[in-house]
């Protein structure tokens, strides 16, 4: 069955270490995203891509970064820049750019602590 | 920039009842797509229903519809026979129609409703 893998389910990092949170497609989407959920704040857009070798900032940016060097991967680096990187991550993906109406499909995401 | 409230932060309801969320957004463009998703205590998000701006008629999927007024920029979701498995998270979001004023692609979430089930 298709769908979107993302790995770890848990990761546990130490203040300071960056960490690479794995995220792959085989729904052969187009766009791809990464959201971040923290306790009564939703989900908020840290990067997304359209197409490979391309993404763009989301609404949260600061402190992480992205690669798509293949279409089925996007995987997120969370940086020692990220001020409070303790959260759960949730990737996503849709048919294609510009297909509005569609739906995103979403992984069961990585939560991450970092102590 | 689109923002999506949801005023409920969480909602109560017997059993085979029925439930109405409530959500609200504000945007200036005139074609978008609204939708809700459900997240239970796995985390997974999974779709629940979306409705496209230009459509008049409402969403609906079995047990769940929406009451979709775009004059208001309301759009909220009702569950008729309320069941246990839909215990959740329901989040509502929204995606525009292209891109505009440099905006990002992807979907604007609420902060969600906290749905609990008494049986």
């Amino acid at each position: 069955d298709g769908g979107i893998t993302q790995s770890p389910k848990y990761l546990f990092r130490k203040e300071g270490q960056n960490v690479t949170l794995s995220c792959e497609q085989n729904l052969n989407h187009d766009a791809m995203y990464w959201y971040r959920q923290d306790p009564g704040q939703g989900l908020r857009l840290i990067y997304y891509s359209q197409i490979v070798n391309d993404f763009q900032k989301g609404d949260i940016a600061e402190g992480y970064s992205v690669s798509r060097e293949k279409k089925e991967s996007f995987p997120l680096t969370v940086t020692s820049a990220q001020k409070n990187p303790t959260a759960f991550y949730l990737c996503a993906s849709s048919i294609q750019t510009g297909a509005y109406n569609s739906p995103l499909h979403f992984g069961n995401g990585t939560r991450l602590t970092v102590t | 920039a689109q923002t999506v409230t949801q005023s409920q932060p969480e909602m109560s309801v017997q059993e085979a009842e029925t439930v109405t969320l409530s959500c609200t957004y504000d945007t200036s463009e005139s074609d978008y797509y609204l939708f809700w998703y459900k997240q239970p205590p796995s985390r997974q998000m999974i779709l629940v229903i979306r409705q496209e701006a230009y459509k008049q008629q409402n969403a609906t999927e079995n047990r769940f519809s929406v009451n979709f007024q775009k004059a208001a920029k309301s759009f909220s979701l009702k569950i008729s026979d309320s069941q246990l498995g839909d215990a959740a998270m329901y989040f509502c979001a929204y995606r525009a129609e292209g891109y505009s004023g440099g905006g990002a692609d992807g979907l604007t979430f609420g902060k969600g409703t906290h749905l609990i089930i008494q049986p």
